[in-house]
């Protein structure tokens, strides 16, 4: 069955400064995995999808993850974060078969001016 | 355009009434999708709707009845519901239900007094 940890419910971080949200999954194939932001009050927008093509991978706002299978981990980075990024992060894996979204529990972001 | 929209923004209702909301996207997506949210709290799928029939019901209580009309509208009708039943309702579309990527609305707020 596949499953998806994000390691991190908080992280805070000065303007400027890098982001990292971290994301695990538990996947029995190659994964299909997403993150998605959600501003407050807000729907889902789609930062970037990993699909088995090229590891890293470049999103939207500057937003990028790298796909390591020997870690299970794609976890999501910016080099520098600006006060717009402040919402909640949500990473996905979709489940074979049924192409259900399994969602990680979120990590809410928070930019410190 | 990668755009879904939903009808109302903002719902008050009595445990009596009956209300309805609506999503409707123009991609020419034939893959719909209806989710419930909890204040802080991932995602949950309720529906999914799949070349206009209905594919997946996660044993969604009866007083939530979906419909999909055409391939670009989506309707969740809503009657006797109780006040657990406040969250924000998100409806996303894709390709088709193989096609992973989902796009989410800004979804509707809902309140049940």
């Amino acid at each position: 069955a596949q499953s998806v940890t994000q390691l991190d419910s908080h992280v805070s971080v000065s303007e400027g400064t890098p982001v990292l949200l971290r994301c695990n999954y538990s996947s029995s194939y190659s994964p299909s995995l997403f993150w998605y932001v959600q501003h407050p009050n807000k729907g889902l927008q789609l930062l970037l999808k990993y699909t088995s093509a090229a590891t890293l991978v470049k999103g939207i706002n500057g937003f990028e993850a790298e796909f390591k299978k020997s870690e299970t981990s794609f976890h999501l980075t910016k080099p520098s974060a600006h006060m717009s990024d402040a919402a909640e992060y949500f990473c996905v894996v979709v489940t074979s078969g049924t192409y259900k979204y399994i969602f990680g529990t979120g990590t809410r972001l928070k930019v410190l001016a | 355009d990668t755009e879904v929209t939903q009808t109302p923004k903002h719902l008050v209702m009595g445990m009596t009434n009956k209300k309805s909301l609506k999503c409707e996207q123009h991609m020419g997506h034939r893959a719909m999708y209806w989710y419930k949210q909890k204040a802080k709290k991932p995602p949950e799928l309720m529906f999914v709707y799949s070349y206009e029939k209905l594919s997946i019901n996660e044993s969604v209580p009866s007083r939530f009845s979906p419909e999909c009309p055409n391939s670009s509208l989506l309707n969740l009708h809503l009657h006797a519901l109780q006040p657990e039943d406040s969250a924000l309702y998100l409806c996303a579309s894709s390709q088709d239900h193989r096609k992973e990527t989902q796009y989410f609305g800004p979804g509707t707020r809902l309140l049940v007094l």
